[in-house]
């Protein structure tokens, strides 16, 4: 099994590009995560999913969008790239209380 | 909120020491996780601790869950441990599960 893969491993953006931030589990989870990864501090929720067709704000959503039409993909949007959005990206997926995390998307917006 | 504090921050030594790093957290929880992440890798789940202890080859992890607190060790450390270990607790938010994570203490492993 592949576990949770996320595309692309790494990314420069102009400031005001918008991009996709692919993630994807063969898991059958039914919940999904994004969260980002600034240094010196913890993993911040960015949304969630419950399930396909199911989604919600984290701690830190303003500046994504994110969709959940299979229970496989959760995709992440930034639709007008700025330089605070610099981070590295982890997505992640849980059947209930563990978690299987993909190996992360290190994005620079300059 | 739940918080949670690791330590230490920062912890080098010797191949073969004995490590300890320490996690608290502020309120109740469903489940505690350590984590691993490499340089530039991703992250990986060691453990996940409701109660007691659990061992996995030379990594074994402890929960107190009276006194809110956490302890991941390594026995006859080795330089391929170098790595952060990030402490999370899990906690039922509107019914559903969140996780707050630590900081992270950074390992080195000297040869």
């Amino acid at each position: 099994n592949a576990g949770v893969t996320q595309t692309p491993k790494f990314r420069i953006l102009k400031i005001g590009q918008s991009m996709t931030l692919q993630c994807t589990q063969d898991m059958n989870h039914n919940y999904m995560y994004w969260y980002r990864q600034d240094p010196g501090m913890g993993l911040k929720l960015i949304y969630y999913s419950v399930g396909a067709g199911i989604t919600d704000k984290g701690e830190v959503p303003n500046g994504y969008n994110v969709s959940r039409s299979t229970t496989e993909d959760f995709p992440l949007r930034l639709e007008l790239a700025a330089p605070s959005q610099t981070s590295v990206y982890f997505c992640a997926s849980s059947p209930d209380k563990s978690y299987t995390f993909g190996s992360g998307t290190r994005l620079t917006v300059v | 909120k739940n918080e949670v504090e690791q330590s230490p921050q920062n912890l080098t030594a010797q191949e073969g020491e004995f490590i300890t790093i320490n996690c608290s957290y502020s309120v109740g929880i469903s489940a505690l996780h350590w984590l691993q992440q490499h340089p530039g890798g991703g992250i990986v789940s060691l453990f996940m601790l409701s109660s007691g202890k659990k061992k996995h080859g030379r990594l074994i992890a402890t929960i107190n869950i009276q006194e809110k607190h956490s302890s991941l060790h390594i026995t006859a450390s080795h330089p391929r441990d170098s790595a952060v270990y990030i402490c999370a607790v899990s906690f039922l938010v509107r019914g559903n599960e969140k996780l707050t994570f630590g900081t992270g203490t950074r390992l080195t492993i000297i040869p």
